[in-house]
């Protein structure tokens, strides 16, 4: 199983851009690169997905360099309520077993 | 299309006691899985069920233990419970991926059972 490694806070500012890196040195062929975002006291919610290059969907956008050893979640102009955890997960589809939750980074935003 | 539904979202129990805690997955899910939030530990995976079948089980002693019904619905019980367990169980379900598919399921959650030992 890819262990994950993320920052574990981060601070930024009402409508700066965030980016957030993860890095999974062991991460196999098979597997993708996935983002959730929890708030206090809820489940976490799924962000973004991608394999390789670049995936940008209406709320992030996700890069994964060629050697996909490590991600970057990237958050565009950031308000007040994405204050949450940022999680990075690698697995496949095989199993929800195999999706392993690390430490996730704690987001603050100030305004 | 209703989400993942957990019940009861708070509940207090005493030591020793025993809790069960239920969860309804999203229509046409067949996969449910469990996880225990703390946090000093983070969200560790308890055990995957899917089409009534335990698939996987996590790093959990015997006390925790869960089943799935014909419905896809599912319910994990902890018995002779510690201090230790008080924590967000958190149930997620999710689509089976086909055959030879390289996507990861995404994982649609609930927002949790808080339990409280006492």
């Amino acid at each position: 199983l890819a262990k994950t490694t993320q920052p574990i806070s981060m601070d930024s500012y009402e409508g700066q851009e965030v980016n957030i890196t993860c890095s999974h040195n062991n991460i196999a062929t098979n597997d993708y690169i996935t983002w959730y975002q929890q708030f206090p006291s809820q489940g976490p919610r799924f962000i973004i997905q991608g394999y390789k290059t670049k995936v940008t969907n209406e709320v992030a956008s996700l890069f994964i360099p060629a050697d996909r050893k490590s991600s970057t979640l990237s958050l565009p102009r950031v308000s007040l309520s994405d204050t949450a955890v940022y999680y990075c997960l690698v697995g496949d589809g095989s199993s929800a077993s195999k999706i392993i939750f690390g430490s996730g980074t704690r987001l603050s935003i100030r305004p | 299309k209703a989400g993942v539904t957990q019940t009861p979202r708070y509940l207090i129990k005493t030591r020793g006691q025993q809790v069960t805690l239920s969860c309804s997955p999203i229509s046409g899910h067949r996969s449910v899985s469990w996880y225990q939030q703390t946090p000093g530990q983070g969200l560790q995976f308890l055990f995957e069920y899917f089409s009534e079948t335990q698939r996987n089980k996590g790093n959990f002693p015997g006390r925790f233990s869960g089943r799935q019904f014909s419905n896809s619905r599912s319910e994990m019980n902890v018995s002779t419970l510690e201090l230790g367990d008080s924590a967000l169980y958190l149930c997620a379900s999710s689509l089976e991926g086909t055959s030879g598919s390289l996507t990861l399921g995404e994982l649609f959650f609930g927002e949790g059972s808080r339990l409280t030992v006492l």
